[in-house]
């Protein structure tokens, strides 16, 4: 079965600085997709960025990248010059396609504080 | 466009009752999945619906059912409800359904419920 590990229950940043939110799966699967979510107290989910497992090209939005390593089977976040926005819980997904429908399976998620 | 709706936002039943929950996907969304979240067990995928057919399930009870209708709406059922099943239950849409894992999921707010 597939797992996804979210090492890190709490990460700190400064204001301005970058941080990096790690995420590694465990999957014997070959096409997949790869997502951070971000869950800010009002708690409505959203995507900030996903990766497509055949593509070898680290996905990018805008303050946001991955650091995507298949034979390690990881996927990290990293955010650039952090803003106070950017608190929030985020959780790493994995989602495949199995017996004609999709599942996701999420981490436990990394709660991050931006200092101001 | 409007997101997906859930209602109600906020429930309290008491043991042995049963609920149902409600999700509107986007318009033109076909594709409606609803996960559980708690602190302890994080986000645990319950099942998902493509064209009023159940597609796949997650390892829930019998006592956790669902159905979409010819709208895409959908709705989801908890039967005897137990301490256990307090937590927020997210719903999230997506485009298609079918051999598209990468569609990007957009998730509704939540139902908070609360078993007394």
């Amino acid at each position: 079965a597939q797992t996804v590990t979210q090492s890190q229950p709490e990460m700190s940043v400064q204001e301005a600085e970058t941080v990096t939110l790690s995420c590694t799966y465990d999957t014997s699967e070959s096409d997949y997709y790869l997502f951070w979510y971000k869950q800010p107290p009002s708690r409505q989910m959203i995507l900030v960025i996903r990766q497509e497992a055949y593509k070898q090209q680290n996905a990018t939005e805008n303050r946001f990248s991955v650091n995507f390593q298949k034979a390690a089977k990881s996927f990290s976040l990293k955010i650039s010059d952090s803003q106070l926005g950017d608190a929030a819980m985020y959780f790493c997904a994995y989602r495949s396609e199995r017996a004609g429908g999709f599942k996701t399976i999420f981490g436990a998620g990394t709660r991050l504080f931006v200092k101001a | 466009k409007a997101g997906v709706t859930q209602t109600p936002r906020y429930l309290i039943k008491t043991r042995g009752q049963q609920v149902t929950l409600s999700c509107s996907p986007i318009s033109g969304h076909r594709s409606v999945s609803w996960y559980q979240q708690t602190p302890g067990q994080g986000l645990q995928f319950l099942f998902e619906y493509f064209s009023e057919t159940q597609r796949n399930k997650g390892n829930f009870p019998g006592r956790f059912s669902g159905r979409q209708f010819s709208n895409s709406r959908s709705e989801m059922n908890v039967s005897t409800l137990e301490l256990g099943d307090s937590a927020l239950y997210l719903c999230a849409s997506s485009l298609k359904g079918a051999f598209l894992a990468k569609n990007i999921q957009y998730f509704g707010a939540g139902t908070r419920l609360s078993v007394l």
